[in-house]
């Protein structure tokens, strides 16, 4: 199974900053793209924010991106707002058991 | 809009089963698989299995093979997903998601928090 190793595991900055996140696949996923992020925030359900490692998913503002092919995959989010402080997880979903990193927290500076 | 509801905390006793529900609206239930997940605190998702509405096929991760079933009620479009033989470290916060294709997940569900303590 593909394991997926996120970091850092905490990341510190402040609003207007500029935030990338890694996440690495111990093997290649399929299509070298099925990559997916999520935005998590206590008391809520993960949020969808990108699919295909690059491509946005519906309503997700454009200050967030992903880029990435194979096994090296990074979420950036390009000025930091307020709402934006959550926990991040990258998914592989081309291979069953679709797995998930234990995610990134972007906490306040 | 698309919407999924799950139903409430259990508590359970080491060794019993627990059967969490998941209301879906706002689309059309058998056009999409619905996925389960449960996240133990500090740790990420982790995916349990899958169930096609239309068909009710049926995918489960190698982990819970045996342990977990997976069903839908079409006519009340809801998905339940029993886990049986409970353990301590089933407790956890489980989802349930729409999945566009088979394996993408867009919409999740508020998440049912169980928790195995004797």
């Amino acid at each position: 199974e593909i394991v997926l190793t996120q970091s850092p595991g905490t990341l510190s900055l402040s609003p207007g900053d500029r935030a990338t996140l890694s996440c690495r696949a111990s093997q290649s996923v399929i299509s070298s793209t099925y990559v997916a992020w999520y935005q998590h925030k206590p008391g809520q359900s993960p949020r969808l924010l990108i699919y295909g490692a690059t491509a946005r998913a519906t309503g997700v503002p454009d200050r967030f991106s992903g880029s990435g092919s194979g096994t090296d995959f990074t979420l950036t989010i390009s000025r930091l707002e307020p709402e934006d402080f959550a926990v991040y997880y990258c998914q592989q979903y081309g291979t069953s058991p679709y797995n998930f990193g234990r995610g990134t927290k972007l906490e306040i500076k | 809009q698309v919407h999924l509801e799950q139903s409430g905390a259990e508590v359970k006793k080491p060794g019993a089963s627990v059967s969490v529900s998941c209301k879906a609206s706002g689309y059309t239930f058998t056009g999409h698989y619905i996925h389960w997940f449960r996240q133990a605190p500090g740790q990420g998702p982790e995916w349990m299995g899958w169930i096609n509405p239309n068909r009710g096929a049926t995918r489960y991760a190698e982990k819970f093979q045996g342990r977990v079933t997976m069903t839908t009620d079409t006519s009340i479009t809801t998905a339940y997903m029993e886990l049986s033989s409970l353990g301590s470290d089933d407790t956890a916060v489980y989802y349930c998601a729409r999945s566009q294709g088979i394996s993408l997940t867009d919409y999740w569900g508020q998440g049912t928090l169980v928790t195995v303590s004797a």
